[in-house]
């Protein structure tokens, strides 16, 4: 348990409306992400962070935008939901683990049905 | 480009069988390479990694998985496979900055009586 918690855990809007999801970490972490994980499709990635006001994009960026005002919360925004933003959606941080190695770690996730 | 394969997209078990999934990845440096589990309505759990030394690993709940540099592979194993073990499991490769991880799609594991 890396002290990841997301909120909500489950979310149904209409097409149009804006949602944003929230992770919180407890542990200090640089470095934060979102995926979302869709079937066939396994996880991707939305955004993610390495440090306050520091974001990039990863691979599914486009409809989603994000912030990172505090170390311990990074907040996805979908500014205009749509139906194919239906999706459970991760939030991941990156720990320094023994020898060095990075390992990443999952919230519960977020299940996010866009009507 | 990195890259991770997983070509099961769903296997079939008897329980206390053995059980390998397939992962194959394409990485330009030396990966680091993991494998999580992910049980229905869960988030992903870390099983195990590997980063250097012995190429054959232990994780948690009795799995290993074996590096083979030649064949760009981390294949996950099991000798005996418990009901339990049902659940979607991941294969990804990491890099040494910490900063960029890549998933297969994902292996659907049934085990049945």
């Amino acid at each position: 348990d890396a002290g990841i918690t997301q909120s909500p855990r489950h979310k149904v809007t209409e097409t149009g409306t804006p949602v944003t999801l929230r992770c919180h970490q407890t542990e200090n972490h640089r470095y934060m992400y979102w995926y979302r994980q869709d079937p066939g499709h396994g996880l991707r990635l939305i955004h993610y962070s390495y440090g306050v006001k520091d974001t990039d994009k990863g691979e599914v960026s486009d409809g989603y935008s994000v912030s990172r005002s505090k170390t311990e919360d990074f907040l996805l925004t979908l500014e205009s939901a749509t139906s194919s933003q239906t999706s459970v959606y991760f939030c991941a941080i990156t720990s320094h683990g023994l020898a060095g190695v990075y390992e990443q770690y999952f919230g519960p996730g977020t299940r996010l049905t866009v009507t | 480009a990195q890259s991770v394969t997983q070509p099961d997209i769903h296997i079939t078990v008897s329980e206390g069988a053995s059980l390998e999934l397939r992962c194959n990845y394409s990485y330009g440096a030396t990966p680091y390479l993991f494998w999580y589990v992910q049980s229905p309505g869960q988030g992903l759990q870390l099983l195990l990694k590997y980063f250097s030394g012995d190429t054959l690993v232990q994780g948690i709940k009795g799995f290993e998985a074996e590096f083979k540099r030649s064949q760009s592979s981390f294949n996950l194993r099991k000798p005996s496979v418990h009901w339990s073990d049902a659940a979607e499991y991941f294969c990804a490769v990491g890099a040494n900055t910490g900063n960029q991880f890549y998933f297969g799609t994902g292996t659907s594991l049934t085990v049945i009586p």
